[in-house]
């Protein structure tokens, strides 16, 4: 079936560290990628997406690459905040009736000063 | 960007009891909308996708009669725990679309406790 595995968390990093959270998936076909972020007390936010191989989504220093050949969509920022401790999802998409996202379990990152 | 609602935030009921919980689109006009429920620690898992008019389609294992999902109008969708029972205490979590339904908004959730 259609999974996304997330790297188990928490990620705990000081502030302008180098982040990478680890994404893979399975599916068949080719699935639209995305990654949401969750503030605390707040709804799941669209981060990023890239919906065909080799894409690269980028958004507020946050960058992942479809890659096709690893089932893989890293996400990666070269200088975290404080203000980047969150929650982080990542999911699949599939179109054509299928119509849902299918979520890791989420990573949760937390930045100090 | 566009805004979602829920409402309670969170909620505590006693066991066999009914519980409604509030979705709404408030800057847009929501073509579709999902529940999702989230367990501590684990993922959003979708129980059901309903489109404004229409009854809603629930995922497999989700039961129907338990979880009743009205989505009278484009802009509110609500979610009806019936006779609710300690398993059933969870974060559900609401999220609406327009016509692309990929880009889903999503609320910041409702926190459910069965006592």
């Amino acid at each position: 079936g259609n999974s996304v595995t997330q790297m188990e968390g928490p990620v705990t990093l000081s502030e302008e560290a180098f982040l990478t959270i680890n994404c893979t998936y399975t599916a068949t076909g080719y699935p639209s990628l995305f990654w949401y972020v969750q503030y605390p007390g707040e709804g799941l936010q669209l981060l990023l997406k890239a919906t065909k191989a080799d894409d690269k989504g980028s958004n507020k220093g946050f960058e992942a690459t479809y890659r096709k050949e690893t089932t893989s969509f890293h996400l990666e920022k070269g200088s975290v905040q404080v203000s980047d401790s969150a929650v982080y999802f990542c999911a699949l998409w599939f179109s054509g009736g299928y119509n849902k996202l299918i979520f890791g379990a989420g990573t949760r990152l937390a930045v100090h000063p | 960007g566009a805004v979602v609602s829920q409402h309670p935030s969170w909620v505590i009921c006693k066991s066999g009891t009914s519980v409604k919980i509030e979705c709404r689109s408030l800057d847009f006009q929501a073509t579709t909308m999902f529940w999702y429920r989230q367990f501590p620690k684990q993922s959003l898992m979708l129980m059901a996708t309903s489109n404004e008019g229409s009854k809603a389609t629930y995922e497999q294992g989700v039961e129907k009669d338990k979880f009743l999902i009205n989505h009278a109008s484009l802009t509110l969708s609500t979610l009806t725990v019936t006779s609710a029972h300690p398993e059933d205490s969870s974060f559900y979590i609401c999220s609406a679309s327009g016509q692309a339904t990929y880009e889903q908004y999503f609320g910041p959730g409702t926190r459910l406790t069965v006592t």
